[in-house]
């Protein structure tokens, strides 16, 4: 069956690192991965897409590799703030748009501690 | 409006009564979407329109749940005869054919 994999243990990093999450999946071949950060209390926003025949995206200080050979996705936050403390979810989408639900991982709670 | 606007914020029912939640997509959004989150685990996907039509229901519980968007009206996500399992987050979103999902902020629901 279809599955998503991120790290689900809560990841601590100190102000000013580079935190990076993992993505993994099996049985997909997604046309695209997307990556989403979730507040407390609120629903999920969007940050990143990148499609498979791309191999990184950058935006500010975040950055995301896509590895259709590993079936892996990082996600990187350069210069890491508190402000970048929530829960980060990956999500893969089957097709390129339209009604096809994405499918989403359990999410990784990132914790950047000044 | 550019928000998908989802009501009420929480809801509380008891077990086997009906639950009915709202959500208004962001203007000009053809697609909507409803997620359900247990717990702050995984989005469990429910339902996708086109429109006013249903596109994929295959995560919905048929026997107690229907959603239905209709033309100049919210869309509607109804739970008949609740379940203590049932409470969760239910989350709306709404995409044009090729933006990333818009999500509302969800509608807590708890079943006693």
């Amino acid at each position: 069956s279809q599955k998503i994999e991120q790290n689900s243990e809560a990841l601590n990093i100190q102000e000013g690192k580079t935190a990076t999450l993992t993505c993994n999946y099996t049985n997909y071949s997604p046309a695209y991965l997307q990556w989403y950060r979730q507040d407390p209390g609120r629903g999920p926003v969007f940050l990143l897409l990148i499609r498979e025949n791309e191999k990184e995206k950058r935006k500010e200080r975040l950055k995301v590799t896509f590895d259709t050979t590993l079936k892996q996705s990082l996600f990187h936050i350069t210069a890491s703030q508190p402000a970048d403390s929530a829960t980060y979810l990956c999500a893969l989408a089957r097709s390129g748009g339209g009604a096809d639900g994405l499918t989403f991982g359990k999410g990784t709670h990132l914790i950047i501690q000044p | 409006g550019e928000e998908v606007a989802q009501t009420p914020k929480h809801l509380v029912r008891g077990e086997g009564q009906k639950a009915k939640l709202y959500c208004a997509p962001i203007k000009g959004h053809s697609y909507v979407f409803w997620y359900q989150q247990v717990l702050k685990n995984e989005f469990k996907f429910l339902i996708s329109f086109q429109n006013e039509n249903v596109f994929d229901e295959t995560g919905m519980p048929k026997e107690r749940f229907s959603a239905k968007c209709l033309p100049n009206s919210p869309c509607s996500l109804e739970i008949q005869a609740t379940k203590l399992e049932d409470s969760a987050v239910y989350f709306c979103a709404s995409r044009t054919q090729f933006s990333p999902l818009h999500f509302g902020n969800g509608t807590r629901l708890t079943v006693t």
